[in-house]
């Protein structure tokens, strides 16, 4: 069974703090993707990762990729309230499909 | 700004009541998602059409779904009858097949049958 596992499920955290989101995956592929939602709001593309070794940043976010591994990282920098949010993570196949990661909530504390 | 919009955002209806949602992909794509989620399943794929053909839609109840896209710039996905399990939030996401394969998702609607 595919699988995308992303962890924790739950980040709660305080302002000026680093962090790492987990993201593992159980199948080939050498696209990945990192999406944010705001609640009741759409998701946002934040990044896209094509290759391995792949690191992609903006702003307090950087993503890497290692397809050996089967594992991306979502790496969050001196934490701002604005960060809080859920973010996903999917992986593509071979085909047009997604698999979408079950999310991580983070929250971040003044 | 290219966006991907869906109308209905939000729809009540009762039981039994056919729901037709619908979806402008950006123009320019060539592919269209249609997602939905909820708490416990999260994100689910229901339908993909590739330059208006439906390629997979093994994740819609095939009973009761059915998607089409009558145009380019037109998707829509009806549910009939509805039920109260069918209560989510319902995602078009559109992208360009053969490039990065990014998708881009639509604001959502969100339907709640009682």
């Amino acid at each position: 069974e595919l699988k995308v596992e992303q962890n924790p499920l739950f980040l709660s955290m305080q302002e000026g703090k680093n962090y790492t989101i987990y993201c593992n995956y159980s199948t080939t592929s050498d696209r990945l993707y990192w999406y944010r939602q705001d609640p009741g709001k759409s998701l946002e593309s934040l990044f896209v990762l094509l290759s391995n070794g792949a690191v992609k940043q903006e702003g307090r976010l950087m993503a890497s990729l290692d397809t050996k591994a089967r594992l991306s990282t979502l790496h969050i920098t001196a934490a701002v309230h604005d960060l809080s949010a859920t973010y996903f993570c999917a992986v593509a196949l071979a085909t047009y499909k997604y698999i979408f990661g079950t999310g991580t909530r983070l929250k971040v504390l003044a | 700004d290219a966006r991907v919009t869906q109308t209905p955002r939000h729809k009540v209806t009762e039981m039994g009541q056919e729901v037709t949602m619908r979806c402008q992909p950006i123009l320019g794509h060539n592919t269209v998602f249609w997602y939905r989620q909820t708490m416990m399943q999260g994100l689910e794929l229901l339908a993909y059409f590739r330059n208006r053909a439906p390629l997979d839609d093994s994740g819609m109840p095939k009973d009761r779904f059915s998607a089409e896209m009558p145009d380019a710039t037109l998707a829509t996905l009806k549910i009939q009858p509805s039920e109260p399990r069918d209560s989510a939030v319902y995602f078009c996401a559109s992208g360009w097949w053969g490039g990065y394969n990014e998708q881009f998702f639509g604001p959502g609607t969100r339907l709640t049958v009682l």
